[in-house]
C-alpha cells in the first residue's frame, strides 16, 4: 500500500458527460501529480500541484482541469468526455515538488461508452 | 508527448533466468527511476538512480545510470514467478517545475514461459 488513495476505482460514463476523480496523497506529502495511462500512449503526465498551487502542466487537455484543496487532497475533473478519454488515471504524491520518488495510487479506470 | 524508448517490449522468462531491459533517450536525464506495475495496481518504485555511472541494487534487481545520461539498464537475477509484471523506466530532466516531472517509457512486459 503506497498510502495514496484514489476514488472511485472504476467509473463508466457516457460520452459528453463530466466526471471527478479524487486523490488523497500520502500523509505529509505536499505535491500531487496526475497521470493518464492508455495502451497506446503509456503513462503521460497531466498536471502537478504543490501545496494548493499549480506547479507544472503536461499533456492535459483543455477539457480537463484539476485542483488541490487546503487539506491537500486533489480532484481531476474531466468534461465533455470522449471515447478516447477511456484510460487509467493515476495520482501520485511526493513530499516536495522536486522529489523524484513519487508514490502512485491504485488508479481510477475510466470507461467512456 | 516525449517518451523514452524502452526495450524489449515484452519477454518471457523461465524461473531462474536472468533478465535485462533498457531505456534510451535522445535527451539527457538527471535522474532515472525503475517502476514495476502489477495488474490492477499503480506503479511501484523499485530503484532510483541519481548520478551518471551509478550502479544500484535492490535485492535481485540491479540498475545502472548510463554514463552518457541518456540511458539506463535494469537487470533481474535468478527470476522468480512473482517478477512477472510490467517494468517501466522513467526519467527526470531537472528539478522543480515541468523539469521535475517524470517521463515514462512504454514498459517491458515480463511473462512466464509456457
Amino acid at each position: 500500500d503506497s498510502g495514496v488513495t484514489q476514488t472511485p476505482k472504476h467509473l463508466i460514463t457516457a460520452t459528453g458527460q463530466r466526471v471527478t476523480l479524487r486523490c488523497s496523497p500520502r500523509s505529509g506529502d505536499l505535491s500531487v501529480y496526475w497521470y493518464q495511462q492508455s495502451l497506446d500512449q503509456g503513462l503521460q503526465f497531466l498536471i502537478q500541484y504543490y501545496n494548493g498551487e499549480e506547479r507544472a502542466k503536461g499533456n492535459i487537455l483543455e477539457r480537463f482541469s484539476a485542483q488541490q484543496f487546503p487539506d491537500l487532497h486533489s480532484e481531476l475533473n474531466l468534461s465533455s468526455l470522449e471515447l478516447g478519454d477511456s484510460a487509467l488515471y493515476f495520482c501520485a504524491s511526493s513530499p516536495n515538488p522536486g522529489s523524484t520518488e513519487a508514490f502512485f495510487g491504485q488508479g481510477t479506470r475510466l470507461t467512456v461508452v | 508527448g516525449q517518451q523514452l524508448n524502452q526495450s524489449p517490449q515484452s519477454m518471457f522468462i523461465q524461473e531462474g533466468e536472468d533478465v535485462s531491459m533498457n531505456c534510451t533517450s535522445s535527451s539527457i536525464f538527471n535522474t532515472w527511476l525503475w517502476y514495476k506495475q502489477d495488474p490492477g495496481e499503480g506503479p511501484v518504485l523499485l530503484i532510483a538512480l541519481y548520478k551518471a555511472g551509478e550502479l544500484t541494487s535492490n535485492g535481485r534487481l540491479t540498475a545502472q545510470f548510463g554514463i552518457t545520461r541518456k540511458d539506463s539498464f535494469l537487470n533481474i537475477s535468478a527470476s522468480i514467478p512473482s517478477d512477472v509484471g510490467i517494468y517501466f523506466c522513467a526519467g527526470q530532466r531537472g528539478y522543480g517545475g515541468s523539469q521535475g516531472n517524470l517521463i515514462f517509457g512504454k514498459g517491458t512486459k515480463l511473462s512466464v514461459k509456457p
